[in-house]
């Protein structure tokens, strides 16, 4: 019965592969997010989705694009991953925008 | 742009109180205080927000003071399973921005 999950946990991938996190969220909420975590621990927000429409769009490469199939999925699509990419990703949801946010258990990518 | 000075770190004793600062002298008047943690390798937990009022959860009470310059996060009886980084943030919408946190170590 896992609130927000992730798959997959960890993610290993040459330089210039696309790949894709999938989230998930049985909790019922309407806002899902995407956060970085890098090297030196810094969570930043990317992007925020509130009933399937995109509104929070940070300062990220447009390689990175999230999709929104229904409510209770944010998936997150990279192109041609570059090393500075490698870090933990973590998915969030909330039942507002704000409030309480229920984080994922996080998806560590390494590219190589 | 951090809102939020913390110390960078604090040790604890096992079953005492842990009494964790956070100033943030800029805070406007609709922004809240939240507090977050997270235990190593694991996504962050949403441990208790206010905007005035002092507040108290299961997990803890959150202290803040009349000019809502700083607030005080409280365990009141902290166990091991509480080392975790924990972060003070101060918003008025739904992004997040978390800074370095306080390392908090619970000791035997």
């Amino acid at each position: 019965d896992t609130a927000v999950s992730q798959t997959p946990k960890y993610l290993v991938t040459q330089m210039g592969n696309d790949k894709s996190i999938k989230c998930e969220q049985n909790l019922g909420h309407d806002t899902m997010y995407w956060y970085k975590q890098d090297s030196k621990k810094f969570l930043k927000i990317m992007f925020s989705y509130n009933n399937k429409e995109l509104i929070i769009n940070e300062t990220v490469p447009n390689r990175f694009s999230p999709k929104s199939p229904d409510k209770a999925h944010l998936n997150l699509h990279i192109n041609s991953l570059e090393l500075g990419d490698s870090a933990v990703y973590f998915c969030a949801s909330s039942q507002v925008r704000g409030l309480e946010q229920f984080f994922g258990p996080g998806t560590r990518l390494t590219v190589l | 742009d951090a809102k939020t000075t913390q110390p960078p770190s604090m040790d604890c004793a096992e079953g005492r109180a842990a009494n964790l600062p956070c100033n943030h002298s800029t805070i406007s008047g609709n922004e809240y205080v939240y507090w977050y943690r997270q235990i190593h390798s694991q996504g962050p937990q949403y441990i208790i927000h206010g905007l005035k009022n002092n507040e108290t959860n299961e997990m803890a009470s959150l202290i803040i003071t009349e000019d809502r310059k700083s607030s005080t996060l409280i365990l009141p009886h902290a166990t091991l399973r509480d080392t975790a980084v924990y972060y003070c943030i101060v918003t008025n919408d739904y992004k997040l921005s978390f800074g370095a946190g306080t390392t908090v170590t619970v000791r035997a």
